[in-house]
Parts: C-alpha cells; structure tokens; sequence
C-alpha cells in the first residue's frame, strides 16, 4: 500500500538559510510524487511534481526536489528562505490503481525567522 | 480565469443538520475530489469522481454523501450522522482520474458545529 512520511512536523529556518523539507514513500509501483503548499485557511498549491523524467525537479518559488529511489525519498529543499516561504507543506504519493487519488503526508509547517 | 470555487468559505451548522458545500470548476476537468483537513492529519479523502454520474468513497466517506451530475459541480452534504464534522474542507479536481495528473483545489470551507 502505498503511504507518505513527512520527517518533523515543524521546521524554523532563519531567512537566507537553507530549507530542507523530509519526505520518505512507500509504493508498490512506480510512484508519481508531488509538493503542495498551504497558506493559511487557503487550499492547496501545487509546488512541483514527479512523474519519472527526472530525478531532479524543479518546481515554483525557487524550490526543487530529488526522487532518490534506493532512498525512497523526495525531499524538497531551497537554497534560501524567504519570510514568504512560511507556510504548510505536504508531500504525497499517487494511490494506487491508477484512479487519480493521492496519499498525502501529514503536513510540516515550516516558520522562517528574520 | 480558470480554478474551482467553493462556497461558503465559512458555514455554521447546529447539530443534526445536513448541511451542503458547493465545489464548482471552469477547468473542463473529468475527476474531482472531496478532502477534509484536521490539524496534525494532513488531509483524508471523502469521496472522489472520475466522471459525471460516478463517484467512489474514499477513507472517510461515513457521513457523507454526494453527487455528480454535471462535470463541472460536485457537492458535499455532511449529514447529521457525521460525529465530528467540524473541520476544513477541500474541494479539487484534475484533467482525469489518473495518477500522473496533479490536482488543483480549491480555497475550502470551514465548517464550525455549534
């Protein structure tokens, strides 16, 4: 069954420094991947997606994400944090039986600091 | 401009109401979705549609109903037997039911049970 582990519920970076963002899968068959990002009492944005062209992706906002099979890890990072950036952030796995729905990570709300 | 709208975006319901959250898109897209957002839980799925006059439960589909009857409207009734309805929810939808395809949301309605 395919699942999402979304590594510290909540991540404070300083502005200018490096955001990492941790997100670990499970599927039985090749996953499609994606980054959403929350504002809050918004929906959902899409970030970046994977879909296997290539490992790494880069998405909006300046932040990119690596698939790393043998890791069965997608984990978004940008180089440097904006006080923009603060927001919720959730990965997700497509579900199985090719029916469209998505597995989605429990969410890190990420709080940049001045 | 193209997107999905979902009305209201706050709803206050007294205990054993049905109450019902329009979810409407101009994006031509085949699939939609119902989600509810707790905090600390990411997002679980109510039920989802692949095409008009279709629909599947998701993970949380007790208490819950809908309808699909014309491609661009899905909505959501949560019925008095929902236990715990209050809570933030998501309306999405993407180009079809499969699992490459990203989905776009909605800005949500909060329901609050008096």
């Amino acid at each position: 069954a395919q699942s999402v582990t979304q590594l510290g519920s909540h991540v404070s970076v300083s502005e200018g420094a490096l955001v990492l963002l941790r997100c670990n899968y499970s599927s039985s068959v090749p996953p499609y991947l994606f980054w959403y990002v929350q504002y809050p009492n918004q929906g959902l944005q899409l970030l970046l997606k994977y879909t296997s062209a290539a490992t790494l992706v880069k998405g909006i906002n300046g932040f990119e994400a690596e698939f790393k099979k043998s890791e069965t890890s997608f984990h978004l990072t940008k180089p440097s944090a904006h006080m923009s950036d603060a927001a919720e952030y959730f990965c997700a796995v497509s579900g199985p039986s090719n029916t469209g729905k998505l597995i989605f990570g429990q969410g890190t709300t990420l709080q940049v600091k001045p | 401009d193209g997107g999905i709208t979902q009305s209201p975006k706050y709803l206050f319901r007294k205990e054993g109401q049905n109450v019902t959250l329009s979810c409407e898109q101009n994006l031509n897209h085949d699939a939609m979705y119902w989600y509810r957002q707790d905090p600390g839980q990411g997002l679980r799925l109510i039920y989802y549609s692949q095409i008009v006059n279709d629909f599947q439960k998701g993970d949380i589909a007790e208490g819950y109903s809908v309808s699909r009857e014309k491609k661009e409207s899905f909505p959501l009734t949560v019925t008095s037997a929902q236990k715990n309805p209050t809570a933030f929810y998501l309306c999405a939808s993407s180009l079809a039911g499969t699992a490459y395809n990203e989905q776009f949301f909605g800005p949500g309605t909060r329901l609050t049970v008096l």
